[in-house]
C-alpha cells in the first residue's frame, strides 16, 4: 500500500462525453503525476502539478486538463471522449517535483470509451 | 525522441534461477533510473532505483547501471513464482519533472 487513493476504480463512458478522476496523494507528498496506460504498453506521462501549478506536461491534447488543490489532492478532466482513451490511467505522488524522484503509484482507474 | 526499449518476453525462469531483465535507454543525459514490478491489473510499483554506475543489491534484487553503453538491468535472485509480473523500466527525461517509460518485460516463474 503506497497510500495513494484513486477513484473510481472502473468507470464506462460513451464516445464524446466528459469524465473527472480523482487521486490523493501520499501523507507529506506534494507532487502528483497522471500517467495513461494502454493495455501492454508502458505509462505516457499525461502532465505533473507541483503546489497547484502545471509543472510539464506530456504529448497530450489540450482537452486532457488537470487541477491540483492545496491538500495536494489531484484531479484528471478529459473531455470529448474518444475510444482511444480507454486505458488505465495512474496517479503517482512523489515529495517533490521532478522526474528523478521516486514516484508512489495509486492503484489506478480503469476507464472504458464506448 | 527520448525512448526506452525492453524486450516484451515473455521470459520463463525456473523457479530458483536468477532472472535478469534489461533496459537501454537513448538519452546519455539521463540521471536517474527506476525499476517497477507490475502485476496484471495492478499499477506499478517501486522496487530500485539507482543513479549511480554500477550495482546496487537490495534483498534478492540487484539493478546494475552502465551509463557508457546506456543500459541498466535487474536481476532477481532466487526467483519465486510470486516474482511473475511485468517488469517495467523507467529514466528520467530531458525535462526534470517527466520519467519515459519502457513498455515492460512479462517474466514467468515456472515452479
Amino acid at each position: 500500500e503506497t497510500g495513494v487513493t484513486q477513484s473510481p476504480t472502473h468507470l464506462i463512458k460513451t464516445r464524446g462525453q466528459q469524465v473527472t478522476l480523482r487521486c490523493s496523494s501520499q501523507s507529506g507528498h506534494n507532487t502528483v503525476s497522471w500517467y495513461q496506460q494502454a493495455l501492454g504498453q508502458g505509462p505516457q506521462f499525461i502532465f505533473q502539478y507541483y503546489r497547484e501549478e502545471e509543472n510539464g506536461r506530456g504529448n497530450f491534447p489540450p482537452r486532457f486538463s488537470g487541477l491540483q488543490f492545496p491538500n495536494y489532492s489531484s484531479e484528471l478532466n478529459v473531455n470529448a471522449l474518444e475510444l482511444d482513451d480507454s486505458a488505465l490511467y495512474l496517479c503517482a505522488s512523489s515529495s517533490a517535483s521532478g522526474g528523478d524522484n521516486e514516484q508512489f503509484f495509486g492503484p489506478g482507474t480503469r476507464l472504458t470509451v464506448l | 525522441q527520448k525512448e526506452v526499449e525492453q524486450n516484451s518476453g515473455p521470459l520463463s525462469v525456473p523457479e530458483g534461477a536468477i532472472a535478469s531483465l534489461n533496459c537501454t535507454y537513448s538519452d546519455r543525459g539521463s540521471q536517474s533510473f527506476f525499476w517497477y514490478r507490475q502485476y496484471s491489473g495492478k499499477s506499478p510499483e517501486l522496487i530500485m532505483f539507482i543513479y549511480s554506475n554500477g550495482d546496487k543489491e537490495d534483498g534478492r534484487f540487484t539493478a546494475q547501471l552502465n551509463k557508457a553503453s546506456q543500459y541498466v538491468s535487474l536481476l532477481i535472485r532466487d526467483s519465486q513464482p510470486s516474482d511473475s509480473a511485468t517488469y517495467l523500466c523507467a529514466v528520467n527525461g530531458d525535462s526534470n519533472y517527466q520519467l519515459i517509460w519502457g513498455a515492460g518485460t512479462k517474466l514467468i516463474i515456472k515452479p
